[in-house]
């Protein structure tokens, strides 16, 4: 069975700072990786995904992931936060058998930027 | 750029009611998805639909749950008697055949007294 752990119930960091968020999982065979915004009272907003290739993926917002398969992670970064950053992150696996494979979640990281 | 729609934002019923939540995926995709969160949790997988018929359906998507494409836009998810534990917000996404990542809509809020 797959599973995603996101160890960090919450982030925090500065403004202008870099932030990584981790997210490390679990899935028999290659991983189809996934982070995803929430925002307060709004849906999820998909920001990046691993799929094959370069291990340094490039997503929304200025966001970046980098996939590290030894250590089975996929770790979201931002070199500068912004205040407006500050929202709950959900990093999540799907199995690359069927196209309509379900998504399974961490438990999710809040990041709080503050000035 | 299309999104996921979903009716109604918040729905309040009591216990042992059915309710249908309803969604419109985006228009061009053919993959939908139910999922719920129950306040303070992950993210759950209910079900997928493809091609007018259940592709995969997690252990909650018991008897009780259904989901029905009852014409060229709509996705529903059906709750035929609900219980204290259905309050959840409950998710519905889409994704398209040539992608792998999924759209997700606003959500709508269940709360069962």
């Amino acid at each position: 069975a797959q599973s995603v752990a996101q160890p960090e119930d919450q982030v925090n960091v500065a403004e202008g700072n870099p932030l990584t968020v981790k997210c490390t999982y679990s899935v028999s065979g290659n991983p189809y990786l996934f982070w995803y915004v929430q925002y307060p009272n709004r849906g999820l907003q998909f920001l990046l995904k691993y799929i094959t290739g370069d291990n340094l993926v490039k997503g929304s917002y200025g966001f970046e992931a980098e996939f590290n398969k030894s250590q089975t992670s996929f770790h979201l970064k931002k070199p500068s936060a912004l205040v407006s950053d500050s929202a709950l992150y959900f990093c999540a696996v799907r199995d690359q058998e069927g196209a309509a494979s379900k998504l399974t979640f961490g438990t999710g990281t809040r990041l709080q930027v503050t000035l | 750029e299309p999104e996921v729609t979903q009716t109604p934002s918040h729905q309040v019923t009591q216990m042992g009611q059915e309710v249908i939540l309803r969604c419109v995926p985006i228009s061009n995709h053919l993959y939908f998805y139910w999922y719920r969160q129950i306040l303070g949790q992950k993210v759950e997988f209910l079900v997928s639909f493809y091609n007018n018929e259940i592709s995969e359906k997690s252990e909650i998507f018991d008897d009780q749950f259904s989901v029905e494409r009852p014409d060229g836009s709509n996705f529903t998810l059906k709750i035929r008697s609900t219980k204290l534990e259905d309050s959840a917000m409950y998710f519905c996404a889409s994704s398209a055949v040539w992608s792998y990542e999924q759209y997700f809509g606003p959500g709508t809020r269940l709360t069962v007294t």
